[in-house]
């Protein structure tokens, strides 16, 4: 079964020091995985995915993400964190090896309340 | 915002009410969505449309009810809902159903059920 862990609810931060937001995967297959964030009374925002090729993807924002496969992570980092990046950040991954016999589910973590303190 | 488009943002329903949430998507996407968040839960999908016929019910019940008449239009019928129904419904779309490419959100409508 797939399934997307993010072990932290909240990370708080200080302006101007890099950020990191984790995530876990458990998929049978091989991954896409992806990253969105959501700010306040808004939709969620495409970030960034990972589908192949370089481990290190970079997306908008500032944000990059580093797939690992030994470690089946793919955690969310920024060198530099902002005020505006305050938000909720979603983590999801899609099994590639899933896509038969009806949809293939896009599954999402619990979130990850980001705070960057002035 | 994202190409995709929900009305109403707010909207405030007793338990025998029945409204309609819509969605619209101007971004030429085959595939459509419905998914619920609730506080403190992970997303929960809905519904999937790929192509406007519907490929994904996941175990939602039957006072929800789809409808999609076109690759660009996607409905949420609402009758005889619950409080614990109360959530942001988000709507999104994606070029294709389960594929590698990504979905893109509406804003939501924020239902309370009174």
């Amino acid at each position: 079964a797939q399934s997307v862990a993010q072990p932290e609810d909240q990370v708080n931060v200080a302006e101007g020091n890099p950020l990191t937001v984790k995530c876990t995967y458990s998929v049978s297959g091989n991954p896409y995985l992806f990253w969105y964030v959501q700010y306040p009374n808004r939709g969620l925002q495409f970030l960034l995915k990972y589908i192949t090729g370089d481990n290190l993807v970079k997306g908008s924002y500032g944000f990059e993400a580093e797939f690992n496969k030994s470690q089946t992570s793919f955690h969310l980092k920024k060198p530099s964190a902002l005020v505006s990046d305050s938000a909720l950040y979603f983590c999801a991954v899609r099994d590639i090896a899933g896509f038969s016999g009806g949809y293939n589910k896009l599954i999402f973590g619990a979130g990850t309340r980001l705070a960057v303190h002035p | 915002e994202t190409g995709v488009t929900q009305t109403p943002r707010h909207l405030v329903m007793g338990m025998t009410n029945k409204k309609s949430l819509k969605c619209e998507q101007h971004l030429g996407h085959n595939a459509m969505y419905w998914y619920k968040q609730s506080a403190k839960k992970p997303l929960e999908l809905m519904f999937v449309y790929s192509l406007e016929e519907r490929v994904e019910n996941n175990s939602v019940p039957s006072r929800f009810s789809p409808e999609c008449p076109n690759s660009s239009h996607l409905f949420l019928h609402l009758h005889t809902l619950q409080p614990e129904d109360s959530a942001l419904y988000l709507c999104a779309s994606s070029q294709v159903a389960g594929g590698p490419d990504e979905q893109f959100f509406g804003p939501g409508t924020r239902l309370t059920v009174l």
